[in-house]
């Protein structure tokens, strides 16, 4: 069974383009979670999402970010017109349940130059 | 949301037993008690949860205090690769939540 699968691994892009972050969960898995780590910082929950269904956003930015899990294929976090500040490393998890153990990919780390 | 509060680092030696406190005193009820573990540029690694019982896996074990109100990882005999940040979140065990609210996390040094 494959593990999460993230890419790009890595990411450049300039000011005011837009990065798409892919993210395939584990075979089975249909919860989808994504968290942000900013250099030195800790790792911040960003939103969480079932097929289709986005359940809880309350950790993402209000403007310029979203995310979506379709009914098929990979979920997608997107950030336009990204910014020096949004230069971090974006992990993905699934889990099998709700509130059960979250398997995380091995993150995208995007550089806005 | 469960806050937890965590030692910024710890040390060890090789093939000693390492104890890793967790203090989650807004813990509810219903909240698991989960640890995960980073390697430097690495995700995260899912080590352990437990609910309310002490649990046990191939990694390490979980130690929950009565009240819940703290935990703490049990790794039995540390070895090299255990160096890491691990961290304690809890998460709830309701339906249509299970986000991680991660903390600083406590740096683990195993020495040889």
């Amino acid at each position: 069974n494959a593990g999460v699968m993230q890419n790009p691994r890595h990411l450049v892009r300039r000011r005011g383009q837009e990065a798409r972050l892919r993210c395939s969960p584990m075979k089975g898995h249909s919860h989808v979670y994504w968290y942000r780590q900013l250099p030195e910082e800790g790792l911040k929950f960003m939103v969480y999402l079932q097929k289709e269904n986005i359940i809880d956003e309350s950790g993402m930015p209000k403007e310029r970010f979203s995310a979506e899990f379709p009914k098929e294929g990979p979920s997608i976090l997107r950030i336009q017109q990204v910014v020096r500040g949004d230069s971090a490393a974006y992990f993905c998890a699934s889990s099998p349940r709700d509130g059960g153990e979250q398997y995380f990919g091995p993150g995208t780390r995007l550089t806005v130059t | 949301d469960a806050k937890t509060t965590q030692p910024n680092s710890m040390e060890s030696n090789e093939e000693e037993p390492v104890h890793l406190p967790c203090n989650h005193s807004t813990i509810s009820g219903t909240d698991y008690i989960h640890w995960y573990r980073q390697l430097p540029s690495q995700g995260p690694e899912y080590v352990i949860h437990g609910l309310t019982s002490n649990v046990n896996n191939r990694m390490a074990s979980l130690a929950i205090a009565e009240d819940r109100k703290s935990s703490t990882l049990i790794l039995h005999r540390a070895t090299l690769r255990d160096a890491a940040v691990y961290y304690c979140s809890g998460t709830r065990g309701s339906s249509n939540t299970g986000k991680l609210i991660f903390g600083q996390g406590t740096t683990l040094q195993v020495k040889p």
